[in-house]
């Protein structure tokens, strides 16, 4: 099946700043995206998602883009805090199928002093 | 309110050996996964359930077993483990309905076969 992929696996930015994380998504009939947050030892957290009839969705300190034109989503991260340190992963669904979701391989975020 | 739970955390099996994960909801979720975590990958289905007497399977199901007896618990099965089945292991859950297609995620139980 097709998956979603993200473009870097590794992402450092200072404390403070912004960061934006990337992600590919293959399959074109996906209507609904969340990204989630896996801190060390623990289980994935749900942080924001974007229907695929938005561009954009603002949460607390986050905002979701998404680029249906070239299957491309970004999480935007501002004011980076050292608790963003963590892997954040990019998932897609379409509807039927129980809502399955297919995970991309994350990237890990480190917020630096 | 525990969300979604996991037992156990950790487990060492030898390999031929057979052991059960139990998933435990208390938030009336129709739905229940379970994904398999492998370093630096992104979480795979394996089995998932639509509700009490349902299973299914996902992309990875070979080697697993599922049930769901209960709406509340989805267990997961390995009659025969292999060292291919080292990974840490997630349940998640969702409740049934447009709007509602965040699952929710248990901490994972860590699993080594050797």
């Amino acid at each position: 099946g097709e998956s979603v992929g993200l473009h870097l696996p590794t992402l450092s930015v200072q404390e403070g700043d912004n960061s934006i994380i990337n992600c590919a998504y293959s399959n074109s009939a996906s209507d609904y995206f969340i990204w989630y947050k896996q801190e060390s030892g623990k289980g994935p957290q749900f942080i924001i998602d974007i229907r695929s009839n938005m561009d954009k969705r603002q949460g607390q300190r986050v905002t979701v883009l998404l680029n249906k034109t070239v299957k491309h989503l970004s999480l935007q991260i501002a004011a980076t805090q050292p608790g963003d340190s963590a892997v954040y992963f990019c998932a897609e669904t379409l509807s039927g199928s129980a809502r399955q979701l297919t995970f991309g391989s994350g990237t890990q975020l480190t917020v630096l002093p | 309110n525990a969300g979604v739970t996991q037992t156990p955390k950790f487990r060492v099996l030898k390999t031929g050996q057979s052991m059960t994960l139990l998933c435990a909801q208390d938030m009336n979720h129709e739905y229940m996964y379970w994904y398999r975590q492998d370093p630096g990958m992104g979480l795979r289905l394996i089995h998932y359930s639509v509700g009490e007497g349902t299973t299914a399977k996902g992309e990875v199901p070979d080697g697993y077993n599922v049930s769901r007896l209960k709406k509340q618990n989805f267990l997961l099965g390995l009659e025969s483990a292999a060292p291919s089945q080292t990974s840490v292991y997630f349940c998640a859950s969702r409740p049934l309905g447009r709007g509602q297609e965040t699952q929710y995620f248990g901490p994972g139980t860590r699993l080594l076969v050797l």
